[in-house]
């Protein structure tokens, strides 16, 4: 069982907007801004696509975006291309021990 | 561009020492960053390990502290994971990756490698 919470699996239709969900605790993202989420694709490295809870690293689409609700972290991918059919998972700063969380994973698929 | 490959045996039998290696080519490991493992076990979520940091700051999750040692070859530029007495509960894929501890990311990983713990 991991220690933030996703849904197993997405989908949605190319050119509309999904969203997943991350959801902890008030240790960690519900107080702290170290959030980030980061894309998978079979066979390959992840691949971060956003951080502190909102931030797009150098490269990566606009297409994504993050945001956060209470206890509860969302990656939102909007205009969906097949490409983005992949795996998503989040990952948090908590101040249990570890200090570093992760989600379970999120596939996604394009329908 | 950094680049990461972990590299070892896919399979381990119980009670015996799992050691991985990761060599790290775009970037000298002992410049400076903070370097480490992660894992995830079938079908459930990552797990931090451990990182180093220069060769000497170590830093491990506590359930895993007594069992692993991360080290550093700088000569080689590459990490080292070992983990003695290995259980079922060790089978996973093993991550290796830039650590930056400023937002709390991960900003390179290897693909990752499979390590089934089986007699």
């Amino acid at each position: 069982q991991s220690a933030l919470t996703q849904p197993a699996s997405v989908s949605g239709s190319p050119g509309r907007s999904i969203t997943i969900s991350c959801t902890g605790t008030t240790n960690d993202i519900g107080t702290y801004n170290f959030v980030s989420w980061y894309q998978q694709h079979p066979g390959r490295a992840p691949r971060l696509v956003i951080y502190n809870i909102n931030e797009r690293p150098s490269g990566v689409s606009s297409r994504f975006s993050g945001s956060r609700s209470g206890n509860t972290a969302f990656l939102t991918i909007s205009g969906l291309q097949a490409v983005d059919e992949s795996h998503f998972f989040c990952s948090s700063y908590t101040r249990s021990s570890p200090s570093w969380v992760f989600g379970g994973g999120t596939k996604l698929t394009v329908l | 561009q950094v680049h990461l490959q972990e590299s070892g045996p896919g399979l381990v039998k119980p009670s015996e020492t799992l050691s991985l290696s990761c060599g790290v080519s775009g970037y000298s490991i002992g410049s400076g960053w903070y370097w480490g493992w992660i894992r995830q076990p079938p079908g459930k979520g990552l797990e931090w390990i451990g990182s180093i940091y220069q060769g000497r700051e170590t830093s491990y999750s506590p359930s895993l502290k007594s069992r692993v040692t991360i080290s550093m070859d700088t000569s080689e530029n590459q990490l080292t994971l070992k983990v003695t007495f290995v259980t079922a509960a060790d089978t996973a894929i093993y991550y290796c990756g830039r650590f930056n501890y400023g937002p709390y990311v991960i900003d390179y990983w290897g693909q990752g490698t499979l390590v089934t713990v089986t007699a």
